[in-house]
């Protein structure tokens, strides 16, 4: 089945634009999870959604980020006035929640480069 | 902020040869994961360790946890060249699905 895809794959923009990231999960799995990547680092939470619910956002960086998922599905990350700070891999990820099972599974992510 | 420290930094080893890597974390844990990330298929769930479990066998991958120490080791044996990428272990605590990643090792295989 289809895995949890991304877009953009690659962004670049310059310094000040607005910018907007999509994820579609893996169909029927109630959370979502949108990481950051820095060059040489690991992943580092930004935010989680259970269903349309945002439980935790306490990752975000600043009030620029702002993320949704307003039907349960498709999230959007979107950063307002990008800064060079703001360049990084931007991972999505989904999980069932099931019982037991803490598996998340990851998009290929967005790359985002703001000059 | 990353929950702790993995060691080495970087491996280099041959072709058949066992590949260890070690991973600290900072709070009590629900769960501890290790994740391998290449550019070829992005990030994958490797395995999966609960914190009343100690050690985990999948294929040629060992996991083991020590909660009094806050530590883990992922230990891949007969290394093979696909095995080439950046291991990760990331914390799950209770009470939030979120994970917290360590800082990674990157293993290249020498054929």
């Amino acid at each position: 089945g289809a895995g949890v895809s991304q877009s953009p794959r690659y962004k670049v923009a310059k310094r000040g634009q607005d910018v907007a990231l999509r994820c579609d999960p893996i169909s029927g799995h109630v959370s979502l999870f949108w990481y950051q990547q820095a060059l040489g680092q690991g992943p580092e939470f930004l935010t989680y959604f259970q269903n349309e619910a945002q439980l935790d956002k306490s990752g975000l960086p600043s009030d620029r980020f702002f993320a949704e998922r307003p039907e349960g599905s498709v999230s959007t990350l979107k950063i307002q006035r990008t800064q060079q700070e703001d360049s990084a891999v931007y991972l999505c990820a989904s999980s069932s929640w099931s019982f037991g099972s803490y598996e998340q599974y990851f998009g290929p992510g967005t790359r985002l480069t703001v000059t | 902020s990353q929950q702790g420290e993995e060691d080495p930094q970087a491996l280099s080893i041959q072709e058949g040869e066992n590949a260890t890597m070690n991973c600290s974390y900072k709070t009590s844990i629900n769960n501890l994961q290790w994740y391998r990330q290449n550019s070829g298929r992005g990030l994958v769930h490797l395995i999966l360790i609960r914190s009343n479990e100690r050690e985990k066998h999948s294929g040629r991958l060992r996991v083991t946890l020590d909660t009094s120490k806050k530590s883990s080791s992922l230990l891949i044996t007969a290394s093979r060249a696909a095995d080439t990428a950046s291991y990760f272990c990331a914390a799950a605590n209770f009470g939030n699905e979120k994970l917290t990643f360590g800082t990674g090792t990157r293993l290249t295989i020498i054929p």
